[in-house]
């Protein structure tokens, strides 16, 4: 079985300090992982996806085959940063079939 | 472009109640979900059509819960009768075949 964790409901930091969600992941193959996210009364949406390599909005993860680990970061957090974020998993090849973590909120206080 | 539509935003209905979602998908996306996200959760797949085929919908509570999406597009969630426990966000989702996957808005389901 497939599962996500996000083992920080809430994650306060400074603007301008460094941001880490946290997020582990148990699954036996070679998952697809993304990182989605929520902006207060907006619908949920695609970050970034660890296949894409790619940083949005300054934010990246490196997907960690040994520790099971796709963790978010971005090296300054700004305010419109706060949001939900949500840690999601797709079985290889089945990137239509996503299991969420539990979220972690951000807070970006000034 | 639209993203994916869904209807009501918001409900309340007694417990025991029927109440169904309508969702509308973005054009020429072929496949469409329905997510449950509970308070203080991440979603969860309840079910996922290609055209018209339900494909996944082992999540899916049968003796209460019903989905069609019969020509392909739209897309109805039924719950029938709703219980408190059923209060929760119901989300609609479409993608192309491998692609990113958007969500609608949600639908607020509180059930007393």
């Amino acid at each position: 079985a497939q599962r996500v964790t996000q083992p920080e409901k809430l994650l306060s930091v400074f603007k301008g300090a460094p941001v880490e969600l946290k997020c582990n992941y148990s699954y036996s193959g070679s998952p697809e992982l993304f990182w989605y996210v929520q902006y207060s009364r907006q619908r949920l949406q695609l970050l970034l996806r660890h296949i894409s390599r790619e940083s949005i909005k300054g934010f990246t993860a490196d997907l960690n085959k040994g520790e099971t680990s796709f963790h978010l970061k971005k090296p300054f957090a700004q305010e419109e940063d706060s949001a939900m974020y949500y840690c999601a998993l797709a079985p290889t090849g089945g990137g239509n079939k996503l299991t969420f973590g539990t979220g972690t909120q951000l807070k970006v206080e000034l | 472009e639209a993203g994916v539509v869904q209807s009501p935003r918001y409900k309340i209905i007694e417990k025991k109640q029927p109440v169904a979602f309508w969702c509308n998908p973005i054009s020429g996306h072929n496949t469409l979900y329905w997510y449950l996200q509970n308070l203080g959760q991440g979603p969860e797949l309840l079910i996922r059509y290609e055209n018209e085929e339900a494909v996944d919908d082992s999540q899916l509570p049968k003796d209460r819960f019903s989905a069609e999406r019969l020509k392909g597009v739209d897309s109805t969630l039924k719950i029938q009768p709703a219980e408190l426990g059923d209060s929760a966000v119901y989300l609609c989702a479409s993608s192309s075949s491998g692609g990113t996957i958007y969500f609608g808005e949600g639908s607020w389901l509180t059930v007393v």
